[in-house]
């Protein structure tokens, strides 16, 4: 059974920064590409970085390009969101997801993580 | 870039059905078959309902069902059910190489 778990969440001043991490268990972690989509507090989903199999690709949403990386442990089936400059507006629950290998287009997600809640407030 | 354009809201009755519209433009929904849906209850992880615009996951009912045309996708839902209620978000991916998620629709059965 697949399973997503996020970690690293927490309450953090503007301009810090903090490392979301998701670890994965129930598949084999390096066959599938992994995102991170984040939801704000009441409102929609916001997709915001994809890494692929190997971690050699990653591609980023403006709103948080050049202030957040993503990268990945296969050997600890970790996959990570490191965010820097954290802005208010960034607060959200952050949810790692897996795209699957077997099925389809692989540009959509099967599995997702519980969520971690950021929060950025001074 | 802006999101996908959902209905904010919708609601039926039990046993009818509705229509969820996601429109986009034609450098994402028109451009790929990559279309997919997903409900959500509050507090929750979103459930993949609908992928590549009409395929439906093993365990996902046939009550659920995609379609597309043009730079509009629909999600449609018929006999409804009190467990259908829930936030319903489109994703389509884009021709940046990029994801886009719809707004969001809120249906109350």
């Amino acid at each position: 059974q697949v399973h997503l778990v996020e970690s690293g969440g927490g309450g953090v001043q503007p301009g810090e920064s903090l490392r979301l991490s998701c670890a994965a268990s129930g598949f084999t972690f390096n066959n599938n590409v992994m995102h991170w989509v984040r939801q704000p507090p009441g409102k929609g989903l916001e997709w915001l970085a994809l890494i692929s199999s190997r971690g050699s690709t990653t591609y980023f949403a403006d709103s948080v390009k050049g202030r957040f990386t993503i990268s990945r442990d296969n050997s600890k089936s970790i996959v990570y969101l490191q965010m820097s400059s954290l802005r208010p507006e960034d607060t959200a629950v952050y949810f790692c997801v897996r795209v699957p290998v077997d099925l389809g287009s692989q540009t959509f997600f099967d599995s997702w993580g519980q969520g971690a809640l950021v929060t950025v407030s001074s | 870039q802006s999101a996908l354009t959902q209905p904010a809201s919708v609601s039926g009755s039990p046993g009818q059905s509705i229509t969820i519209s996601c429109t986009g433009t034609s450098s994402d929904v028109g451009s790929f078959d990559f279309v997919s849906w997903y409900h959500q209850y509050p507090g929750k992880a979103p459930k993949l309902l609908i992928y590549d615009v009409s395929y439906r996951p093993s365990g996902v009912s046939l009550r659920f069902s995609g379609s597309k045309s043009g730079n509009t996708a629909s999600l449609t839902i018929s006999g409804l059910q009190a467990e259908d209620e829930g936030d319903y978000y489109c994703l389509s991916y884009t021709i940046s190489s990029t994801w886009i998620f719809g707004g969001g629709t809120q249906l109350t059965v």
